[in-house]
C-alpha cells in the first residue's frame, strides 16, 4: 500500500485565489511526522512546512498552512493568496517513528500547481 | 541556500562507466541521505548516513554505493551505468537541532547516461 497518496497530479489555479493541495498518509506508527516540500523548475526541494503526529494544532507558516485531520490521515496542504511563484511541484512525505536517528523520509507522487495570472 | 553542497550539478556520461557524486552536508548535520529522483519513479530514497555509519539503505542497487568520510561529506558511487539511471540525485541532512527533522536537499546533481 501506498504510504504518501497525492491524488491530484497536477492544478490550475487563479492568481491570489486560495488553493488545497490534497495529501492522505498510512501509517500504524503512532509517533510521525507529516512534511510539504516545493520543487520549482529550477529543480532544487523546499522545505515548506511540518506537522507531528502529537502536535495539537495545524502547522502554519507565513502563506502556508497544513490542515491535519489525523482520524482521516490526511495532511492537505492550504496556500493563501496563491501568487504566480508558486507554480512548482508540491510533495508531501511522512517520517514514520521517533525523530532522532531516522529522519528518512517517504515521498508522494506530487501535485503540479500552475497559477494563472 | 540550504547549506547543502552537491556537485557536480550536471553529469553527462555513457552506459557502462562509472561516476562519484559528492554531498557535503550542513554544518553541524551528521545525518546524510540520498534520494533518486526520475520520471517514472518519483522520489526514492536510497541510503542514509549517520556519522560515518550506513544507517539504513532503500531501493539503492547493488551497482550503486555510498560511504560517509570523517569529514561528515558523501560521495553515491554509480557503476556499470544504464540508460534507466538517468535522474535527478540528491543529497540532504537533517536539521537534529530544530527538532521536526526536516531534511534539507542540495541542489542535486542531474545525471543522463546516453
Amino acid at each position: 500500500a501506498q504510504k504518501i497518496t497525492q491524488t491530484q497530479p497536477g492544478m490550475f489555479v487563479q492568481e491570489k485565489e486560495a488553493v488545497t493541495l490534497d495529501c492522505t498518509y498510512d501509517t500504524s506508527d503512532p509517533s510521525y511526522g507529516l512534511f510539504w516540500y516545493k520543487q520549482p523548475s529550477s529543480g532544487e526541494m523546499i522545505f515548506l512546512i511540518y506537522q507531528g503526529s502529537y502536535d495539537q494544532q495545524n502547522a502554519t507558516e507565513g502563506r502556508y498552512s497544513l490542515n491535519f485531520q489525523k482520524a482521516r490521515k490526511s495532511a492537505n496542504l492550504v496556500i493563501s493568496a496563491s501568487q504566480l511563484g508558486d507554480s512548482a511541484m508540491y510533495f508531501c512525505a511522512m517520517r514514520e517513528g521517533k525523530f532522532f536517528g531516522n529522519e528518512k523520509l517517504t515521498f508522494g507522487t506530487g501535485t503540479r500547481l500552475t497559477i494563472i495570472p | 541556500d540550504s547549506g547543502v553542497t552537491q556537485t557536480p550539478k550536471h553529469l553527462i556520461t555513457a552506459t557502462g562507466q562509472r561516476v562519484t557524486l559528492r554531498c557535503s552536508p550542513r554544518s553541524g548535520d551528521l545525518s546524510v541521505y540520498w534520494y533518486q529522483q526520475s520520471l517514472d519513479q518519483g522520489l526514492q530514497f536510497l541510503i542514509h548516513y549517520y556519522n560515518g555509519e550506513e544507517r539504513a539503505k532503500g531501493n539503492i542497487l547493488e551497482r550503486f554505493s555510498a560511504q560517509q568520510f570523517p569529514d561528515l561529506h558523501s560521495e553515491l558511487n554509480l557503476s556499470s551505468l544504464e540508460l534507466g539511471d538517468s535522474a535527478l540525485y540528491f543529497c540532504a541532512s537533517s536539521a537534529r537541532d530544530r527538532g521536526s527533522g526536516e531534511l534539507f536537499f542540495g541542489e542535486g546533481s542531474r545525471l543522463t547516461v546516453l
